[in-house]
């Protein structure tokens, strides 16, 4: 069956750079969430779009902009890098924004900033 | 606002045995579901087991159950027959009327051989 997509799997940044991570959710699945995990640390939640909208927001840094996009992938944007973004960014997809759908994770990307 | 206590930071288990994983959750929301996940070593995130919060019934799913006291706001994970490949960080997390989920600090289980 088919999974969620993210790429890259790991990047490597240095300080006040961009990066742009990429996730493709699941075939029919409307909807998209961001999480980030650091190092020994739990997932938080992001942001979360649902048919191309914004749908929810959490503790994403004004440094950071994410869209969705017609074909429902959706990028994260993270601008002017610091070491604490260092950390694993999970894109989630969903068939609705339902609270109790199953959210199905990607295999993360792992975001280094040196 | 919703919150998740996953207070014990590790847990060792023989392998073929029981283990009970404690979670505690605080919500103000009527409507509200739970889950565990599961993060083995390679990091991917896997959904062990959900529970509807207007369910009185507790989740199964093969060796994997749960103890819903929702009076209490607890929502404890049993794993019976205890495997190597169990071995792994569990979450224990939450969603309301929003559907993000609120996340746990996790739990480190290991398994003895």
């Amino acid at each position: 069956a088919a999974g969620v997509i993210q790429s890259p799997r790991h990047l490597i940044k240095e300080k006040r750079e961009t990066a742009t991570l990429k996730c493709y959710p699941i075939p029919r699945h409307d909807t998209v969430y961001w999480y980030q995990q650091g190092p020994g640390q739990d997932p938080q939640f992001l942001i979360s779009f649902y048919e191309k909208m914004q749908s929810d927001k959490g503790s994403i840094p004004d440094r950071f902009s994410a869209q969705q996009f017609s074909d429902y992938h959706s990028e994260l944007n993270m601008s002017s890098l610091e070491l604490g973004d260092s950390a694993l960014y999970f894109c989630a997809s969903s068939l609705s924004p339902r609270s109790g759908d199953e959210q199905y994770f990607g295999p993360g990307t792992r975001l280094t900033v040196t | 606002a919703q919150t998740v206590t996953q207070s014990q930071p590790e847990m060792s288990v023989q392998e073929a045995e029981t283990v009970t994983l404690s979670c505690t959750y605080d919500t103000s929301e009527s409507d509200y579901y739970l889950f565990w996940y599961k993060q083995p070593p390679s990091r991917q995130m896997i959904l062990v087991i959900r529970q509807e919060a207007y369910k009185q019934q507790n989740a199964t799913e093969n060796r994997f159950s749960v103890n819903f006291q929702k009076a209490a706001k607890s929502f404890s994970l049993k794993i019976s027959d205890s495997q190597l490949g169990d071995a792994a960080m569990y979450f224990c997390a939450n969603t309301g009327a929003n559907s993000k989920l609120t996340f746990g600090k996790g739990i480190t289980l290991s398994v003895r051989p």
